[in-house]
């Protein structure tokens, strides 16, 4: 069972464009979101983080969008560079046991 | 910064063999967990501990096992290794769940089971 869901698998856009990643989930008590950020040869490392009382969370160019009622949420990164092409995972924590359950991830690449 | 260091960085096993992956981190977090990724699942959590002594099993622990002797090293353990098996393994540390909230990643280790 798939708790959480993103897309798309993969995504290309050019330089300088808005980048949409979008993230949904099935439990309603989850109530933390981060967004890691993975490059080929590494680990994944924290990005952006939102909590469930909020409903965005700005980073510089990179904005989380949370739709609670919904249980969806998506990741925009504006003025797209090439240096932003990396894989990028939604994760939702569950709380009971103090751990991060991660989606299949969204691959980005940012023509130049 | 902290620092979660993985050995060996590429392992290439016969199956049946068993194969051993260490973790160290300095980061003095009381939390360590072990990933698997493989193209189309993401991350997906085999074992976590809560501190030395701990091991707790994840989402797919079937054909893993876990050791935690102290707070710095946490290794996993595949007593009798199979193709399937074959993937990229990643361990974290990080207190999520209280003030932190934040996963620190090593850089993997790429097992091969032929």
């Amino acid at each position: 069972q798939q708790q959480v869901r993103q897309s798309p698998q993969s995504l290309t856009v050019w330089e300088g464009e808005t980048a949409i990643l979008n993230c949904s989930y099935e439990d309603s008590t989850f109530n933390y979101f981060p967004w890691y950020q993975q490059f080929p040869g590494e680990g994944p490392a924290l990005l952006i983080s939102i909590r469930s009382v909020s409903d965005k969370k700005e980073d510089g160019r990179f904005t989380i969008f949370f739709n609670k009622r919904e249980k969806k949420l998506s990741l925009h990164i504006t003025d797209s560079q090439p240096g932003d092409s990396a894989t990028y995972f939604c994760a939702v924590l569950s709380g009971s046991f103090n751990k991060l359950t991660f989606g299949a991830g969204t691959r980005l690449a940012v023509c130049p | 910064e902290a620092a979660v260091t993985q050995s060996p960085r590429n392992k290439v096993a016969v199956t049946g063999g068993k194969v051993t992956l260490s973790c160290n981190q300095t980061n003095n977090h009381n939390n360590m967990y072990w990933y698997r990724q493989d193209t189309g699942h993401g991350l997906r959590l085999i074992h976590y501990s809560y501190g030395a002594g701990s091991t707790e099993k994840g989402d797919i622990p079937d054909g893993y096992k876990a050791s935690r002797p102290s707070q710095e090293n946490f290794s996993l353990i595949l007593e009798l290794a199979t193709p399937s098996q074959t993937s990229v393994y990643f361990c974290a540390s990080g207190d999520v769940g209280g003030s932190a909230e934040t996963l620190y990643f090593g850089s993997g280790t790429r097992l091969t089971v032929l």
